[in-house]
């Protein structure tokens, strides 16, 4: 089974500033999605940025942008110019390519933006 | 476009009763949908796969008899949890599956389940 391992519970960046989010997983296949997904205090899950395991080039969205090291099995997230409204949980999750196709999450690192 | 209405958004129940959240896809078919559960402070801990049509998919642990999903229509699956206890204290969260240019999830804003 996959497994998605999230090192750092708490990490704090100062405002406008860059902070680096770890993720790093476990699979035996070759084909798979990765993603990182963000919970601000409403619950509400929003996807932040995703990445094909076929693709070489990195994932950016905005100010965000992934580390994707497949050999290492790391999927590490950036984010650069952080503001206040970037604080929540932020999950990274694995999906299989084929068979099911649910997502399996880390277990979260909580950012905090200091102003 | 892609949105997933998830209601009650909290409700509180007495225990020994039953309660139903509905998940209902508003712009989309939603053939596959899941049903997490949430502790505070923790991460989303998969319940169910429901595809429509079929019976639900239970994830190893989860007791199917108290943990009722149906997912009857292509916009609307359902959790019922029953006979429910202090224990099934929690946030309950559902995401459904939906194809555009890739494969994508949409997630429901979550209920609060709380047993008194």
């Amino acid at each position: 089974a996959q497994t998605v391992t999230q090192s750092q519970p708490e990490m704090s960046v100062q405002e406008a500033e860059t902070v680096t989010l770890s993720c790093t997983y476990d699979t035996s296949e070759s084909d798979y999605y990765l993603f990182w997904y963000k919970q601000p205090p409403s619950r509400q899950m929003i996807l932040v940025i995703r990445q094909e395991a076929y693709k070489q080039q990195n994932a950016t969205e905005n100010r965000f942008s992934v580390n994707f090291q497949k050999a290492a099995k790391s999927f590490s997230l950036k984010i650069s110019d952080s503001q206040l409204g970037d604080a929540a949980m932020y999950f990274c999750a694995y999906r299989s390519a084929r068979g099911a196709q649910k997502l399996v999450f880390g277990q979260g690192t909580r950012l905090t933006i200091n102003p | 476009g892609a949105v997933v209405s998830q209601h009650p958004s909290w409700v509180i129940c007495k225990s020994g009763t039953s309660v139903k959240i509905e998940c209902r896809s508003l712009d989309f078919q939603a053939t596959t949908m899941f049903w997490y559960r949430q502790f505070p402070k923790q991460s989303l801990m998969l319940m169910a796969t429901s595809n429509e049509g079929s019976k639900a998919t239970y994830e190893q642990g989860v007791e199917k008899d108290k943990f009722l999903i149906n997912h009857a229509s292509l916009t609307l699956s359902t959790l019922t949890v029953t006979s429910a206890h202090p224990e099934d204290s929690s946030f309950y969260i559902c995401s459904a599956l939906y194809l555009r240019e890739y494969d994508g999830y949409t997630f429901g804003s979550g209920t609060r389940l709380t047993v008194v």
